[in-house]
């Protein structure tokens, strides 16, 4: 059975603090994405990763960064979080090669982040 | 610019039949997705469209055309665990790594 894990469910942080979210697929996934989702804007994605040690930008990557260092690793990281950083956190992961079906996105069950 | 459309909520009764739309304008297609995601869950897989027509998967079948950037999502004899977001989701042939284009999702309440 395919896999994505987050490394929380929820955390807190304080306004300013380095924040790392860890995404973790057992897959084989070549690529990688994180998003983040809130009320009314729905699903917004902030970078995804097509290869290790590859990243592309977002739609809304200002504020954050990510490292992929191993294929099953994927992290986002909040340089200094901030209030308007307060949201669910989705990580999802997904392979191109042809012969795996449709290549659809297999998300993992969020980080509820809250930055005080 | 990309832009995928779908109603913001809807409302239907247990036993009933619903049609979710979505319409969409994107620089390129490559498949359209519908997903279900439950209150404080992950979203989840249903469907997947890339040629014109209907895919039919139990009480769930998914139409697309192309032509009119046009998809919708039919439920059937709906259950009260149907009630959950529903994300429509397009691939822009022009991006790397099967990113996907979402909408803002569908959120359905089924009543007794």
């Amino acid at each position: 059975d395919v896999k994505v894990t987050q490394s929380s469910r929820y955390l807190v942080k304080r306004t300013g603090e380095k924040v790392f979210l860890e995404c973790v697929q057992d897959m084989d996934h070549e690529n990688m994405f994180w998003y983040r989702q809130d009320p009314g804007l729905g699903l917004r994605l902030i970078y995804f990763s097509y290869d290790v040690k590859m990243k592309e930008k977002g739609d809304i990557p200002e504020g954050y960064s990510v490292s992929r260092e191993k294929k099953e690793r994927f992290s986002l990281i909040l340089e200094s979080a901030s209030t308007n950083q307060t949201s669910m956190y989705l990580c999802a992961s997904t392979t191109t090669e042809t012969s795996r079906g449709f290549y659809e996105q297999y998300f993992g069950p969020g980080t509820r982040l809250t930055v005080t | 610019g990309q832009n995928i459309d779908q109603p913001t909520e809807m409302t239907a009764t247990e036993g009933a039949i619903v049609q979710i739309n979505c319409t969409y304008q994107t620089s390129g297609f490559n498949g359209l997705f519908w997903y279900q995601q439950h209150a404080g869950e992950a979203p989840t897989f249903l469907s997947y469209n890339v040629l014109d027509g209907l895919e039919e998967k139990g009480r769930f079948s998914s139409f697309l055309s192309r032509s009119k950037g046009y998809s919708y999502l039919l439920l059937k004899e709906l259950q009260m665990k149907d009630s959950a977001s529903y994300l429509c989701a397009v691939r822009d042939f022009y991006n790397q790594g099967g990113k996907l284009i979402f909408g803002q999702g569908t959120e359905l309440s089924v009543k007794p």
